[in-house]
């Protein structure tokens, strides 16, 4: 099956300043790539997601590269406001009603 | 934006009862709907996929007889933990993506469902 790995565990930045968290993934099937926020003891916010077809997409302060040779992918957050702070999940999917993978999770400490 | 929910929200339960947990898709239909468990710091994990108006796929190690899954609709799913222990504590979370017109991909989540037995 499936296996997501998720670095780091933990990242603290200066509000401002941008934050980078890395996944991997195992399946070269795998397509789809959500990445989702989940403040405590809330849902999943799905955030931006990309397809395999897609190298790179951005939305406003937030952006996700991919890199299917390496199965490498990746979220940027530019400019982090202390609002940023949560825990953030990478996943992966075959798509089409097909079960999603997680990474661990980052929790994210944007100081202000 | 598509809408799910979980009901209840919280409950608390003497070991060796059940509880069943409901999942609804609000604003459209949802042909395939998971259920996940959370615990505390933690990533989800995927305990089983529902299919509506057939069985349940369960995750390796996951007890089907524990954790009974029913999806009579395309709007509802249904998680009952049969004679609930201690260690079945935790944060259950449902999601669905929406049927028809071609997949989206998309999975919304539904509030989650924290569970405590004592």
């Amino acid at each position: 099956g499936e296996n997501v790995e998720q670095h780091p565990s933990t990242l603290s930045v200066q509000e401002g300043d941008s934050a980078v968290i890395k996944c991997t993934y195992s399946d070269s099937a795998s397509n789809y790539f959500p990445w989702y926020k989940q403040e405590l003891g809330k849902r999943p916010q799905l955030i931006i997601d990309i397809r395999s077809n897609v190298g790179e997409k951005k939305d406003q302060r937030i952006a996700v590269t991919l890199n299917k040779t390496a199965k490498h992918f990746s979220l940027h957050i530019t400019e982090t406001q202390p609002e940023d702070s949560a825990v953030y999940f990478c996943a992966a999917s075959k798509g089409g009603y097909q079960k999603v993978t997680f990474g661990i999770g980052t929790k994210l400490q944007v100081i202000p | 934006g598509a809408v799910v929910s979980q009901h209840p929200s919280w409950v608390i339960c003497k070991s060796g009862t059940s509880v069943k947990i409901e999942c609804r898709s609000l604003d459209f239909q949802a042909t395939t709907m998971f259920w996940y468990r959370q615990f505390p710091k933690q990533s989800l994990m995927l305990m089983a996929t529902s299919n509506e108006g057939s069985k349940a796929t369960y995750e390796q190690g996951v007890e089907k007889d524990k954790f009974l899954i029913n999806h009579a609709s395309l709007t509802l799913s249904t998680l009952t933990v049969t004679s609930a222990h201690p260690e079945d504590s935790s944060f259950y979370i449902c999601s669905a993506e929406r049927a028809g017109g071609g997949s989206t991909d998309t999975q919304y989540f539904g509030p989650g469902t924290r569970l405590t037995v004592l």
